[in-house]
């Protein structure tokens, strides 16, 4: 049971450059989410998933796209990166939105956008 | 959701008691205290939640006072690897719209051998 994966766990990217962030989780969740976390700002929700089949955008979307693929896959999608998206990205899976307060984090992601 | 106060930083002795405290003074009658924990360089962790009633799990006790307008997080026998940021967290517990998660400066509990 490894719980929430990520990868990569690092990547630098230039500007104008696409990539996509891979999450599973093997707990078998019904809701996933992705944040961003940068100093001082504490963590910010991306997208959100709330069961498969469905997304619905946090507070800071733009820039980003998600796919939720099945049960276990979210991956979250950077479509042209910019400097501003530089920064840690956790995804986090829920049993189902009704418990999102108790998610489960992956290890993160560090990204650095040149 | 009610704001919560918690010191930037404590100390705490390896193998001792590590209380953590935050205030809580505006919390609304349905309102659960959350706390999780980021150890550095990773994901944040869920640690316990409560209502009212005093809980406890393998991993901490949290202790609410009975106005509510406070608690404390107890980690019994503090070890190295519970260096971290510790923090609380004041919202409902059931939603059916996602309201972001609000994770404060908290509290650098750093355990000292």
């Amino acid at each position: 049971n490894a719980g929430v994966t990520q990868t990569p766990k690092f990547q630098v990217l230039k500007t104008g450059q696409s990539m996509t962030l891979q999450c599973a989780q093997d707990m078998n969740h019904n809701s996933m989410y992705w944040y961003r976390q940068d100093p001082g700002m504490g963590l910010r929700l991306i997208y959100y998933s709330a069961s498969e089949g469905t997304t619905d955008k946090g507070e800071v979307p733009n820039g980003y796209n998600v796919s939720r693929l099945n049960k276990r896959e979210f991956s979250l999608r950077l479509e042209s990166a910019a400097p501003s998206q530089t920064s840690v990205y956790f995804c986090a899976s829920s049993a189902d939105f009704s418990s999102y307060n108790e998610q489960f984090f992956g290890p993160g992601t560090r990204l650095t956008v040149l | 959701d009610a704001k919560t106060t918690q010191p930037p930083s404590m100390d705490c002795a390896e193998g001792r008691a590590a209380n953590l405290p935050c205030n809580h003074s505006t919390i609304s009658g349905n309102e659960y205290v959350y706390w999780y924990r980021q150890i550095h360089s990773q994901g944040p962790q869920y640690i316990i939640h409560g209502l009212k009633n005093n809980e406890t799990n393998e991993m901490a006790s949290l202790i609410i006072t009975e106005d509510r307008k406070s608690s404390t997080l107890i980690l019994p026998h503090a070890t190295l690897r519970d260096t971290a940021v510790y923090y609380c967290i004041v919202r409902l517990t059931f939603k059916t719209s996602y309201d972001k998660v609000i994770f404060g400066p908290g509290t650098s509990l750093s355990v000292i051998p």
